[in-house]
């Protein structure tokens, strides 16, 4: 398969805590992008990083890619109960073809 | 700023009935459109994209079809639904740079063919 694997399948942990998502994939990158979804609803772009880039902040997100390892990850720190959702990675590796994760389930107990 | 219109948001069908879904995209001139298909619990699939009207490119071969009349609407059709084209259909945009570039998806349409 061309898609990225996630790890955890599902993660449930308390308010405050953090959340940390794990990707990997198999083949060559030119960015590694994650997304957010929430039950029922379209995809929300996150954060793109690059493959010259090792680390990204937004927020209460980081990202950091390790292309070496070709592995992926995404932290939520201080999660709120707003942050429960699907998170997938996806891999833009050229061309038009962005290739998803079957993606992490995250819940977050108030 | 730039917005994504798709609908319907739910839609049941019967088998061998055609199929339409629309999106269309507001702010932006010239997006790469996408339509996605996302089974339960699954990562998303692409369908088809195009870079241009009447440009349409399929990455699965299947009974679905895509246009682009014009610049802002992509269209997804079927002449006959099976059951397997059960599914929720995501419709995105991205900027010039393809894969290279950030999508941007409408709320889906959750089709049920029974």
């Amino acid at each position: 398969s061309q898609q990225g694997e996630e790890d955890p399948q599902a993660l449930s942990i308390q308010e405050g805590e953090n959340a940390t998502m794990n990707c990997s994939y198999k083949t060559s990158i030119n960015n590694l992008q994650w997304y957010r979804q929430n039950s029922g609803r379209g995809l929300v772009h996150l954060i793109l990083i690059r493959s010259n880039e090792r680390e990204k902040h937004s927020g209460r997100l980081r990202v950091t890619l390790d292309t070496s390892k070709k592995s992926s990850s995404l932290l939520i720190t201080a999660s709120r109960a707003a942050d429960t959702a699907s998170y997938f990675c996806a891999r833009g590796a050229g061309g038009f073809k962005t290739i998803f994760g079957a993606g992490t389930r995250l819940f977050v107990k108030a | 700023s730039q917005t994504i219109h798709q609908w319907p948001a739910t839609l049941v069908q019967p088998v061998g009935s055609p199929l339409s879904l629309e999106c269309t995209v507001e702010g932006t001139s010239n997006p790469n459109l996408y339509w996605y298909r996302q089974a339960a619990g699954r990562g998303l699939q692409l369908l088809f994209y195009s870079v241009g009207i009447g440009q349409i490119s399929s990455e699965v071969p299947q009974n679905l079809s895509a246009s682009r009349p014009q610049d802002r609407q992509f269209i997804l059709s079927s002449k006959k639904l099976l059951l397997s084209d059960s599914g929720f259909y995501l419709c995105a945009w991205s900027g010039p740079g393809g894969s290279d570039s950030p999508l941007h998806f409408g709320n889906g349409t959750r089709l049920t063919v029974t």
